[in-house]
Parts: structure tokens; C-alpha cells; sequence
């Protein structure tokens, strides 16, 4: 079957960096997205991998390695607004996207 | 430019009863999906379409149906509300596949008594 891992809760604090974790077992891999999620709303684009390395795009950087099934969204310089569901997602050979159940972020002061 | 909507953002069905769920965009995307989450779960994919006119089944179909009917709009039918369709529903669009972003709407809360 398919599956997408990632910790269901991580606790970083304000101004610090958190990684946050994704591997996969998919049919097919067409990409790897991350999408943010506050509460309440509806999720949000942040990256897209499909290639081996790391995408840097201001606060947020994410990297892939396929080989290893595995990613991981990092985050610096951590703002209370940052507090939110993180979600990754993989496309599969039919272009769609499986979703992990998300990695619900908390930050403290 | 108001992306992707949802009408209603909230409704509480009895067992039994149907509704349909309106999804709308402006962005002129060609494909569209429904997903529902629910906690500790992904999103899951009902059914999606490729093009006006188009539908297909996704990983949770059953118990829903869906028309596109015009490319803005996608609509989701209950046919018979069951407490497990208790949800959160969420409207996707994009303008293809691979690597097209996802863009969502806002959601509509269900609960089914």
C-alpha cells in the first residue's frame, strides 16, 4: 500500500529552526509537495521536489532524496505565525497526490 | 480574484438526507478535486476531473457523486448522508498535473446526526 509518515506534533520556539520529517512509500513518485495548514483554513502551497536536493525559498527550505523515500521541510528563524499543520504529500505514478496526516506545529514564546 | 470557493461553509444533515456541495474557480483551471479530511488522517481524494464534462474516482468514492457540468464549477452530491461522510470537505483546483500546484478552498464543515 501507500503510506506518508511525518509526527503528528513538534514544539519549537520562537526565532529558533525545526525540521520536520516525511518518508514515503508510494506507487511512482512524480513529486514531493509541502503545504501549510492553520487551523480552521484550507491548506496553502509552500514547495515542490522532484529532484534529489535542497529547494530553498526564504524562511523555508525542503529537500528530497528519493532514494531514501525521504524529505524534511526546515524552517528558521520561527515565527509565532509559523504555529500551523504541516503537510507532505507525494505525487504517484497516476498524478495523484497522497497525503501524509500532517505535522502539527506549536510555538512558544 | 477570488481563487477557489465553497458554498455552504457549514451544514448539519439528518441520516438519510442528501445535499450537494458547490465548489467554483477563477482561475480558469482545467482540473478540479474533492478531498475530505478527517483528524489524525490525510486528505483523501473523492473524485477529481480533468475537463469540463469529465469525472473519475478517486481513493473514497463511494457514497458520493460529482458533475462538471461547466469548467468553473465542481459539484459534490451526497445521495444519502451517512454519520461516517461526518467531515471536512475541501475543493481543489489546478491548472494540470505534475507539478501544477493544488490551490484550495476554504472547506465546508459537515455533520451528519
Amino acid at each position: 500500500g501507500q503510506n506518508i509518515d511525518q509526527p503528528t506534533e513538534m514544539t519549537a520556539t520562537e526565532g529558533a529552526i525545526v525540521q520536520i520529517n516525511c518518508t514515503y512509500q508510494t506507487s511512482g513518485f512524480n513529486g514531493l509537495f509541502w503545504y501549510q495548514q492553520h487551523a480552521g483554513e484550507a491548506p496553502t502551497f509552500l514547495s515542490y521536489n522532484v529532484l534529489d536536493g535542497l529547494e530553498e525559498k526564504g524562511r523555508f527550505s525542503s529537500f528530497l532524496s528519493r532514494s531514501k523515500g525521504y524529505s524534511y521541510l526546515l524552517l528558521k528563524e520561527l515565527q509565532m505565525k509559523d504555529s500551523a499543520s504541516y503537510l507532505c504529500a507525494v505525487m504517484d505514478s497516476n498524478y495523484q497526490l497522497i497525503w501524509g496526516a500532517g505535522t502539527k506545529l506549536i510555538i512558544k514564546p | 480574484n477570488a481563487g477557489v470557493t465553497q458554498t455552504p461553509k457549514f451544514r448539519v444533515l439528518k441520516t438519510g438526507q442528501s445535499m450537494t456541495l458547490l465548489c467554483a474557480q477563477d482561475m480558469n483551471h482545467e482540473y478540479m478535486y474533492w478531498y475530505r479530511q478527517d483528524p489524525g488522517m490525510g486528505l483523501r481524494l473523492i473524485h477529481y476531473s480533468v475537463g469540463e464534462g469529465t469525472t473519475a474516482k478517486g481513493e473514497v468514492p463511494d457514497g458520493y457523486n460529482v458533475s462538471r457540468l461547466k469548467k468553473q464549477n465542481f459539484l459534490l452530491g451526497l445521495e444519502s448522508a451517512a454519520p461516517s461522510q461526518t467531515s471536512v470537505y475541501f475543493c481543489a483546483s489546478s491548472d494540470g498535473q505534475g507539478a501544477e500546484t493544488q490551490y484550495f478552498g476554504p472547506g465546508t464543515r459537515l455533520l451528519v446526526l
